[in-house]
């Protein structure tokens, strides 16, 4: 079985600080993951994925993501919130190709 | 290069009326899937497709139909719409198993459907 938790479904951050988004996953196999980001009324673009390489994962726009497999962790990071990354992100998990397991989403407020 | 197109974009139903969304991929991609969005909820999968000729369901498939006539084309279709069906739905493809695993998919940008 494939699942994955978003702990967060909303955060808030102000414009310039760090930004930590929370993914635990569960799956029977070695899995691969993704994070999508979703701009309001568009529709979903990779940022970043695993793939049993290394375990710190650089995507698109200065966001990071670290594998922890004895966490079952995929957090999303970034040094430094941008306005332009407010959005829904969500975090996703397959092992075996034909489904994709999308977590609820967690919501991006970046406060000016 | 397109990718993944979808249409319409946006669309009104009334109860028990049918329609057909429609997908498109022009990147030689053999695999194709159907997902729904509901508010809190992620992304569920409806039905997907391995190649031409072949579909299978995935999470949510009653009330939906599919066929793979093309490996371009992957149609969703809906009978008696119901308000259950509101939601938006993105088509996706990938070129394989292993290339879904390890780039992703690809999306299409959506369709906004209400059943009133």
């Amino acid at each position: 079985a494939q699942s994955v938790t978003q702990l967060d479904s909303h955060v808030s951050v102000s414009e310039g600080t760090p930004v930590l988004l929370r993914c635990n996953y569960s799956s029977s196999y070695s899995p691969s993951l993704f994070w999508y980001v979703q701009h309001p009324n568009k529709g979903l673009q990779l940022l970043l994925k695993y793939t049993s390489a290394a375990t710190l994962v650089k995507g698109i726009n200065g966001f990071e993501a670290e594998f922890k497999k004895s966490e079952t962790s995929f957090h999303l990071t970034k040094p430094s919130a941008h306005m332009s990354d407010a959005a829904e992100y969500f975090c996703v998990v397959s092992s075996t190709g034909n489904q994709f397991y999308f977590g609820t989403g967690t919501s991006l407020t970046v406060i000016p | 290069n397109a990718g993944v197109t979808q249409t319409p974009k946006f669309r009104i139903l009334k109860i028990g009326q049918s329609m057909t969304l429609q997908c498109t991929q022009d990147m030689n991609h053999n695999y194709m899937y159907w997902y729904r969005q509901d508010p809190g909820m992620g992304l569920k999968l409806i039905y997907y497709s391995v190649g031409a000729g072949i579909t299978d369901k995935g999470e949510v498939p009653n009330g939906y139909n599919v066929s793979r006539s093309t490996t371009e084309d992957f149609p969703l279709r809906l009978e008696l719409a119901a308000p259950s069906q509101t939601s938006v739905y993105f088509c996706a493809s990938s070129y394989s198993i292993t290339g879904a695993l390890g780039y992703g998919y690809t999306f299409g940008s959506g369709t906004r459907l209400t059943v009133v």
